[in-house]
């Protein structure tokens, strides 16, 4: 009964790198989030996956932001050329097929630094 | 532009003392709030859901109501523990299928 998990727990990069997160959704959940929340502010919705549907990219900040998943499962979102701007945690979140009021499940989220 | 609002932004309270957080939304068309719990390093956590429908929902010591007229929800938490100082994250979802619309939280401490 695993939840969803991320990885890295924490990410230090220096400007101008690119940085790779992982999260992997609890099995049987059709659709994965991405969200990224800077300190003290709420949280910003950034890509939604749904199946094989295409995904809804609309959150994404810059060209800069991409992500990828593979049928119902891992899903990595990508920073390229990171800027100190980009310095959140970025949290992703699965939900069941059907079920109430679109229950969201969260992971822990990874927090990164851009220096 | 759809908006949830939170107050306070921050409370500290003492252990065993009542509190009630507020939260004002914008949200239209309206088919569901929820409050999160989020502790610190970690992801949010639901504590209620309610539709348009439903006045009020319990979830132990936590209490939260909405008024869907005007467009105000609460939460109110009853005998606080130290385990509860997190933040309070209130969501509305528009409905469709799942853009949900995040407040900015209440922080709340409980002192011992």
């Amino acid at each position: 009964g695993a939840g969803v998990s991320q990885s890295p727990s924490n990410k230090v990069t220096e400007k101008g790198k690119d940085v790779e997160l992982r999260c992997d959704p609890i099995s049987g959940h059709t659709a994965l989030y991405w969200y990224r929340q800077r300190l003290g502010q709420g949280l910003e919705f950034l890509i939604y996956f749904q199946g094989n549907s295409a995904p809804d990219k609309s959150g994404l900040p810059s060209d800069r932001f991409s992500a990828e998943r593979t049928g119902e499962s891992v899903s990595t979102l990508t920073i390229q050329r990171t800027q100190q701007e980009d310095s959140a945690v970025y949290l992703c979140a699965s939900s069941p097929p059907g079920g109430l009021g679109n229950e969201q499940f969260f992971g822990p989220g990874t927090r990164l630094t851009v220096l | 532009k759809n908006q949830v609002e939170q107050s306070p932004q921050s409370l500290i309270i003492l252990e065993g003392k009542n509190c009630t957080l507020q939260c004002n939304y914008t949200v239209s068309p309206f088919s569901n709030l929820r409050w999160y719990k989020q502790d610190t390093g970690r992801g949010p956590v639901s504590l209620t859901i309610m539709t348009f429908s439903e006045n009020t929902k319990s979830n132990g010591r936590y209490t939260a109501t909405l008024d869907a007229d005007t467009k105000q929800s609460s939460l109110h938490i009853t005998a606080s523990q130290l385990s509860d100082s997190a933040s309070y994250i209130c969501v509305v979802s528009p409905g469709g299928y799942n853009k949900l619309i995040f407040g900015a939280g209440t922080r709340l401490a409980v002192h011992p």
